[in-house]
């Protein structure tokens, strides 16, 4: 299968621990997007990355995010000191060299409850 | 900025009789139009775009949508239900100039046999 792949699928933390969410494209795809998606609501843009860069960050809360796409490796979404309210689905999509009128493919997600 | 709204939570049809779904959008520039289907713990599939030119789009599954610049909308349209059919779809806009795409808040189809 050479979609997006994320992982876990389901991850369950408490509040105050970190979670980590790993991302990687689609083969030949250096760009990736992450959303938030709470229950029955629409996805929420969180960051946009390159490899290395973060284009934009602009949907990202201020404190306890960060988002990273390394030279090598899938990008990873980190949530740190969770609290009740990060509870959701987290995709990640990635599409071709940034092309705006191309789609973008999604991963299954990951779904995060915090205890 | 560019926004969307699908102002039907939920629509309901018979099967083998057609469907809307409902989209319209905002953008100060020219738009990038997608539509999506998401089916339960999935991610969302992409069913077809509108980027320029004819404005009767065809996509995935038998799914069409009419781009209307006056209107300023996006409708997805399927002449005849399936029972299979039945999702959470997303419409979605970018600007031209723009990064981050906008999704609307879904509308959940449901076709009854």
């Amino acid at each position: 299968n050479a979609g997006v792949m994320q992982n876990p699928r389901h991850l369950v933390r408490r509040r105050g621990q970190e979670a980590r969410l790993r991302c990687s494209p689609m083969k030949g795809h250096s760009h990736v997007y992450w959303y938030r998606q709470l229950p029955e609501e629409g996805l929420k843009f969180m960051v946009y990355l390159q490899k290395e860069n973060i284009i934009d960050e602009s949907g990202m809360p201020k404190e306890r995010f960060s988002a990273e796409f390394p030279k090598e490796g899938p990008s990873i979404l980190r949530i740190q000191q969770v609290v009740r309210g990060d509870s959701a689905a987290y995709f990640c999509a990635s599409s071709t060299a940034g092309q705006h009128n191309q789609p973008q493919h999604f991963g299954d997600g990951t779904r995060l409850s915090i205890l | 900025a560019q926004s969307v709204a699908q102002p039907e939570d939920q629509v309901n049809v018979a099967e083998g009789n057609p469907l809307t779904v409902k989209c319209t959008y905002s953008v100060s520039g020219n738009p990038y139009l997608f539509w999506y289907v998401q089916y339960p713990n999935r991610g969302l599939q992409f069913l077809l775009k509108y980027i320029t030119g004819d404005n009767l789009v065809k996509g995935s599954y038998g799914f069409e949508a009419e781009f209307n610049k006056s209107q300023t909308s996006f409708h997805l349209k399927k002449p005849s239900a399936l029972v299979s059919d039945s999702a959470l779809y997303f419409c979605a806009v970018r600007d031209i100039n723009n990064n981050d795409m906008r999704f609307g808040a879904g509308t959940r189809l449901t076709v009854k046999p």
